[in-house]
């Protein structure tokens, strides 16, 4: 059964840092390009990270970029999100996904449970 | 950027009624688009890519259609699980990948 476990998130003061990890199990994540997404409470969906497979293709939302960081470790079976210099606008749920790819068409087919990020003083 | 519109933001409906989702994208898209389905508390989960193949599970009553700039989600007959928020998703044009803001199915 392919899991995501997302972990890192909490209460963090605005302008601190948090590293979320997420933990796939089930499949092979070398295999796998990998997403960001996140969701404030009550609103809609936001991706902010993709990386690819192996690592050598990299994309953050203008959003985010210069201040979160997405790496992985294919070893491990970890995807990692790095967040600095966090705003209260980041307080969010992280969701970390996996990219789908078929003859069909691309997609989402498998997202994590989320860890929330709160930033406030 | 790829702009995604939904509507309506809201559709109020009984079970075993026809309910049909609008989303539109802001320039061609071709038929690179996705939907999802949430409910409270949870992940989101895939039902539909490349504008009409349903992912594996889901049940045939979920069909999705459109290309260019104009897709329709249809669930021919709701079922009581079925009342969530369902958002379409493009990935012809990213960075970066865009979602629509969502349609609240609810009874």
């Amino acid at each position: 059964e392919v899991q995501l476990v997302e972990s890192g998130g909490g209460l963090v003061q605005p302008g601190g840092s948090l590293r979320l990890s997420c933990t796939a199990s089930g499949f092979t994540l070398s295999y796998y390009n990998m997403y960001w997404v996140r969701q404030v409470p009550g609103k809609g969906l936001e991706w902010i990270a993709y990386i690819s497979s192996s690592s050598t293709t990299i994309f953050h939302a203008d959003s985010v970029k210069g201040r979160f960081t997405v790496s992985r470790d294919n070893a491990k079976s970890s995807l990692y999100l790095q967040l600095n210099g966090l705003r209260a606008e980041d307080t969010a749920m992280y969701y970390c996904a996996r990219d789908y790819r078929s003859s069909s068409g691309r997609a989402i087919d498998y997202w994590g449970q989320g860890t929330l990020v709160t930033v406030s003083s | 950027e790829i702009v995604m519109t939904q509507s309506p933001a809201t559709l109020s409906v009984s079970p075993g009624e026809r309910a049909t989702l609008s989303c539109r994208a802001s320039q061609s898209i071709r038929n690179n688009l996705a939907w999802y389905q949430q409910k409270p508390g949870q992940a989101p989960r895939l039902l539909i890519y490349g504008a009409f193949t349903r992912a594996s599970g889901i049940p045939a009553r979920f069909s999705g259609s459109g290309s260019g700039t104009d897709f329709n989600l249809t669930i021919s007959s709701l079922q009581s699980e079925d009342f969530a928020v369902y958002y379409c998703q493009q990935y012809n044009t990213w960075p970066p990948i865009t979602f629509g803001p969502g349609t609240k199915v609810h009874i």
